[in-house]
């Protein structure tokens, strides 16, 4: 199975400043047949199901604020948000769609400083 | 407008069974993937199983496997997950989630869960 991690655990940001999630898979989720990095990130608020924001490691789900953008390739791979706002508050995950089982990072929870 | 409902939550004893459904509308069901991904009270998100668009093709996690049994008719526009010898650490709120296309692809509509609870 591929083991995805993701640092930090938590963090806390000012408004208007940049948040940078960090994620890590045990093995690449890069295929080599199309390029693409089988890679995704969501967004889940209290209380609601998640909801995608990037897809294929960075490619921006249609309705995404550009603020938010991702990053990386093979095993390593970042999600930014640019400036981030008060909606922003939220835990993120990565998962790797590369092979089942599909599997999803711990999470990290993003706060306003 | 996509929508996918879950219903067939509730309380189970351990070693009991239960079987969950998920309506879905504002897509053609017939044409994509589906999974089932839980989340125990507090916890991250778990990917529990995985149907290919005809049903031919399914996926388990380990945690599962020959417990559960995910299926779909969709004719009827519906999926559904067959949970057997239930243990505690099943409870969870279960999500019904639409693939972008196939199975490994992104996860790009869910529905708002039921919620299992397994308990004596």
């Amino acid at each position: 199975d591929i083991v995805m991690t993701q640092s930090p655990d938590s963090l806390a940001v000012s408004l208007g400043e940049r948040a940078t999630i960090n994620c890590k898979s045990s093995q690449s989720v890069l295929y080599s047949s199309n390029n693409k990095n089988y890679l995704a990130w969501y967004q889940q608020k209290p209380g609601q199901p998640p909801k995608v924001l990037i897809y294929w490691a960075s490619t921006r789900e249609s309705g995404v604020p550009d603020r938010f953008s991702g990053s990386g390739s093979g095993t390593d791979f970042t999600l930014t948000i640019s400036t981030l706002q008060a909606e922003d508050v939220a835990v993120y995950y990565c998962q790797q769609y590369y092979s089942t089982p599909i599997t999803f990072g711990p999470g990290t929870k993003v706060e306003i400083k | 407008e996509v929508q996918l409902v879950e219903s067939g939550g509730g309380l189970a004893q351990p070693g009991g069974s239960l079987r969950l459904s998920c309506a879905a509308s504002g897509f053609t069901f017939s044409t994509y993937a589906m999974s089932w991904v839980r989340q125990a009270p507090g916890k991250g998100l778990e990917w529990v199983s995985g149907i290919s668009d005809t049903g031919g093709s399914t996926s388990y996690a380990d945690s599962v496997k020959g417990r559960f049994t995910i299926s779909r008719d969709n004719s009827k526009n519906t999926l559904y997950l067959q949970m057997n010898i239930l243990r505690a650490e099943d409870t969870a709120v279960y999500y019904c989630a639409k693939a972008n296309y196939d199975i490994l692809t992104a996860i790009d509509y869910w529905g708002q869960g039921t919620l299992v609870t397994v308990s004596s």
